[in-house]
């Protein structure tokens, strides 16, 4: 299948700080990034659909000032997680898909741990 | 009502049994349908997509009923390794937007 990295794997931060989480479709030109969260035990919750060049679309009950995502190319998009606090540490998932329909390919997902 | 919705489990069944999943979905009008698997502390990864035909990939059989609008996701000869969480899938066009919507997942122990 098609390759979706995502980096860091994992990332540890002091309360306050930023961290920004990069997704890349490595052999597709993705029309479509997601971006989820899934606490532990629990199931993958969307936060927002990211289409290349245009704004995110967030889901209910996501602060789109806390968590920025940009999506410049169609091979990149990025979440920044902004003045992180312990409760923002989750598992962070990229998805990204080629066209509309499409199945979706995962990035490795990144753990956020905030101290 | 959920857009996607599965029964969570678990599913606890002995090496070599035979289990099936279920998934119903609201939209009749919806496009593409997916199976996942994802392991514990792990991405999703893409275990097949369903066809209004059906498919088959080895011991695994994906069937689509579109009137019913529900998916079936068929395991036969049940491995320890296929021990996971299994998660539906569906593409849906809603209010101008092409989304995926995920189920919450079934999870399957096979046991030795």
């Amino acid at each position: 299948g098609a390759v979706v990295s995502q980096h860091p794997s994992w990332v540890i931060c002091k309360s306050g700080t930023s961290v920004k989480i990069e997704c890349r479709s490595l052999d597709f030109q993705a029309t479509t990034m997601f971006w989820y969260r899934q606490f532990p035990k629990q199931s993958l919750m969307l936060m927002a659909t990211s289409n290349e060049g245009s704004k995110a679309t967030y889901e209910q009950g996501v602060e789109k000032d806390k968590f920025l995502i940009n999506h410049a190319s169609l091979t990149l998009s990025t979440l920044t997680v902004t003045s992180a606090h312990p409760e923002d540490s989750s598992f962070y998932i990229c998805s990204a898909r080629e066209r509309p329909g499409a199945e979706a390919f995962f990035g490795q997902g990144t753990r956020l741990t905030v101290v | 009502r959920k857009e996607v919705e599965q029964d969570p489990g678990p599913f606890n069944v002995p090496e070599g049994a035979t289990v099936a999943f279920n998934c119903t979905y609201s939209n009749s009008a919806s496009q593409s349908f997916f199976w996942y698997r994802q392991d514990c502390r792990k991405e999703p990864k893409l275990l097949m997509s369903v066809y209004s035909s059906g498919n088959e990939d080895g011991r695994f059989t994906a069937q689509l009923n579109r009137a019913s609008q529900y998916i079936s996701l068929l395991i036969r000869d049940s491995k320890l390794s296929d021990s996971a969480t299994y998660l539906c899938v569906v593409n849906m066009v809603q209010t101008g937007a092409n989304n995926l919507f995920f189920g919450t997942g079934t999870r399957l122990t096979v046991i030795p």
